[in-house]
């Protein structure tokens, strides 16, 4: 949905460096979701935030990644020393609201590649 | 943990001809989505189902939640060049109140005209 905003829409970071990837929800919104999509491969949740809260980040390898969405501001996840496995398209979505019933709008994207 | 299974991964059909994917889950969901994705693009929300048994249409789109709750199918009638992209199913299982969606590995129709 062209609401969602994330930037960059490419980024290309050598092993070991880091990766910082931002995403501004849609007006109103003040849920997050990040996914990871490997090539070929369904999206995989990774954390879920609101506002200056991390709700759930089963999804997200316990090193490396880090998340956060401040009280102003997007919404970014973090990748400490990038390695090759870590080249992928990452999506945010943005909600409403906490129930389960409210649409997710995806933002286009930020494709990940590692050299 | 809950896994979401689609078939089939990879489709090939003339433009006119019919196309289905299904999606099964491993647990009971509290709901389904249907996403689509063209090639280079992201997710876009197509449908949620909610209650079992539930049939939904889109034009040419019919959309079924099993009556167990735990597998849906997309069918499209009579297909065009521009359904040509991935459909996800992703499943809410219950036990959190917030939408973590688990995503089947998607289905890639290909449209030859």
């Amino acid at each position: 949905n062209a609401g969602v905003m994330q930037n960059p829409r490419h980024l290309v970071r050598r092993r070991g460096q880091e990766a910082r990837l931002r995403c501004s929800p849609m007006k109103g919104h003040s849920h997050v979701y990040w996914y990871r999509q490997l090539p070929e491969e369904g999206l995989k949740f990774m954390v879920y935030l609101q506002k200056e809260n991390i709700i759930d980040e089963s999804g997200m390898p316990k090193e490396r990644f880090s998340a956060e969405f401040p009280k102003e501001g997007p919404s970014i996840l973090r990748i400490q020393q990038v390695v090759r496995g870590d080249s992928a398209a990452y999506f945010c979505a943005s909600t409403t609201g906490t129930s389960s019933n409210n649409e997710q709008f995806f933002g286009p994207g930020t494709r990940l590649t590692v050299l | 943990g809950q896994q979401v299974m689609q078939i089939p991964q990879y489709q090939h059909v003339q433009e006119g001809e019919d196309f289905t994917t299904y999606c099964n889950s491993s647990t009971t969901l509290s709901n389904i989505q249907w996403y689509k994705q063209r090639p280079g693009g992201h997710p876009v929300f197509l449908i949620q189902l909610v209650k079992s048994g539930e049939v939904k249409k889109q034009k040419r789109l019919t959309f079924q939640f099993g009556e167990a709750k735990k597998n849906s199918s997309l069918h499209i009638t009579a297909t065009q060049t521009t359904d040509v992209g991935t459909y996800f199913c992703a499943g809410k299982v219950g036990g959190t109140s917030y939408g973590k969606l688990t995503f089947g590995q998607g289905t890639i129709l290909t449209v030859h005209p």
